[in-house]
């Protein structure tokens, strides 16, 4: 199977654009779940979607958002981009439902965003 | 709230010799899972091994196998024989039960881990 994949890889954005970030979860995969990563907080959660409803949602302000479609590919977008947005994304799938390791998330390679 | 501690930000290890990264964490809850995640320079977390808080035994994936002492509160990764793509960040996670936090993963601050030949 292949594996999470996520678009674009890289990406340059001025203060106050927005901008929408794709991952494509691993076939059959219903949950996609996303994380911010950066030097100074870590890797934090920012949301999962599981069938097209989001089910939880990290401590991110309102200008982050996404949805997840019928096909499972999810999408973030952050409005009003500000310089502390500038971080690798993460997105992950796994098929929740059942126990042990089938919730294992799989990441996808992250999209780096650099705000200027 | 759910907190997971690596306490060794960073540390190197010889080629061929085994490595333990610690993990503590603190949960109420007492269904959680634990995972260890790999993150070279390209960025990609890649999935190492995973314990279930009521797993009996200790995971062992290969080279890396989990020393979980669920009185303690520590979720040890041993990666043993060492290689030159070990080096890498080495993550500790925590997720709790569905009903509290959905597939929401805690992460540690991770540990960095240089090989030398």
């Amino acid at each position: 199977k292949a594996g999470v994949t996520q678009t674009p890889r890289y990406l340059i954005k001025t203060r106050g654009q927005q901008v929408t970030l794709s991952c494509s979860p691993i076939s059959g995969h219903r949950s996609v779940s996303w994380y911010q990563q950066t030097p100074g907080q870590g890797l934090q959660f920012l949301f999962e979607y599981f069938s097209e409803t989001q089910r939880n949602k990290g401590n991110f302000p309102g200008r982050f958002s996404g949805r997840q479609f019928s096909n499972s590919r999810s999408e973030m977008n952050v409005s009003t981009l500000e310089l502390g947005d500038s971080a690798l994304y993460l997105c992950a799938s796994s098929d929740p439902g059942t126990s042990g390791t089938s919730e294992t998330q799989y990441f996808g390679p992250g999209t780096r965003l650099l705000v200027l | 709230a759910q907190k997971i501690t690596q306490t060794q930000p960073g540390m190197f290890v010889q080629e061929k010799e085994a490595v333990t990264l610690d993990c503590t964490y603190d949960t109420s809850d007492p269904s959680y899972g634990l995972f260890w995640y790999k993150q070279p320079s390209s960025g990609e977390m890649i999935f190492l091994i995973y314990q279930g808080s009521y797993d009996q035994q200790n995971a062992t994936e290969g080279r890396y196998s989990l020393n979980f002492q669920k009185a303690r509160k520590s979720a040890n990764l041993v990666i043993s024989a060492s290689q030159l793509g070990d080096s890498a960040m080495y993550f500790c996670a925590m997720r709790e039960p569905y009903k509290a936090a959905g597939n929401k993963l805690t992460f540690g601050g991770g540990t960095r881990v240089l090989v030398k030949p």
